[in-house]
């Protein structure tokens, strides 16, 4: 069983929808979420960071950890087409906070 | 953010010769650098941790005598893949993280390199 799952699209929406992505995992360990947008051809971008359970949110995006259900999404409200691209979850936990891993990516489209 | 500096952003190889990839933190000082490899479609997987000034940390199943880093200075890393396979072809990523002992998720990425072994 891969550590980190996430599926991976590629999900397609109109302009202005809600969008939201999901990754689930297995070590309970981990502490620290975070996501990541990754455009083609280019580096992972931070977006958003969670520590341990909850909510929180920066302007369009939401991101929700659920540690009972291993379970973390990223809402992204009123959908613009420049979101369009790849969207990582990563993982850490806090005896190894520096070792990352990686959801494979849901690659999104958002149709102007 | 910061600014993480990778380069090349592509190159192409013939089999059995080394590529030197370079990662520069630009406006901060890195005393850590992260080395990813990226396959179409998966996620990124760590191959290896860098402290200035000392030596790496590799991962689990990555070669340390194919896969050489290192981090000689507070803004630069470098990755040489010696003797590249066609099976070495990957995407990789470098990041950057400020200040010993902080959090990886204050690290920032490179662009990435798209390394093609003919």
């Amino acid at each position: 069983q891969k550590e980190v799952e996430q599926d991976p699209g590629p999900l397609s929406v109109p302009e202005g929808a809600i969008v939201s992505l999901n990754c689930t995992y297995s070590n309970s360990a981990f502490q620290y979420f975070m996501w990541y947008r990754q455009y083609s051809r280019k580096g992972p971008e931070l977006l958003m960071y969670t520590y341990s359970s909850g909510n929180k949110e920066d302007g369009r995006f939401t991101a929700q950890v659920d540690k009972s259900s291993k379970y973390i999404s990223l809402f992204i409200r009123d959908s613009q087409p420049s979101d369009s691209a790849t969207y990582l979850c990563a993982m850490s936990s806090l005896y190894n906070f520096n070792k990352f891993y990686f959801g494979s990516g849901t690659k999104l489209n958002v149709k102007p | 953010g910061a600014v993480v500096s990778q380069h090349p952003s592509r190159v192409i190889c013939k089999s059995g010769t080394s590529v030197k990839i370079e990662c520069r933190s630009l406006d901060f000082q890195a005393t850590t650098m992260f080395w990813y490899r990226q396959f179409p479609k998966k996620s990124l997987m760590l191959m290896a941790t860098s402290n200035e000034g000392s030596k790496a940390t590799y991962e689990q199943g990555v070669e340390k005598d194919k896969f050489l880093i290192n981090h000689a200075s507070l803004t630069l890393s470098t990755l040489t893949v010696t003797s590249a396979h066609p099976e070495d072809s990957s995407f990789y990523i470098c990041s950057a993280a400020s200040v010993r002992g902080r959090r990886n998720t204050e690290a920032f990425f490179g662009q990435g390199t798209r390394l093609t072994v003919v």
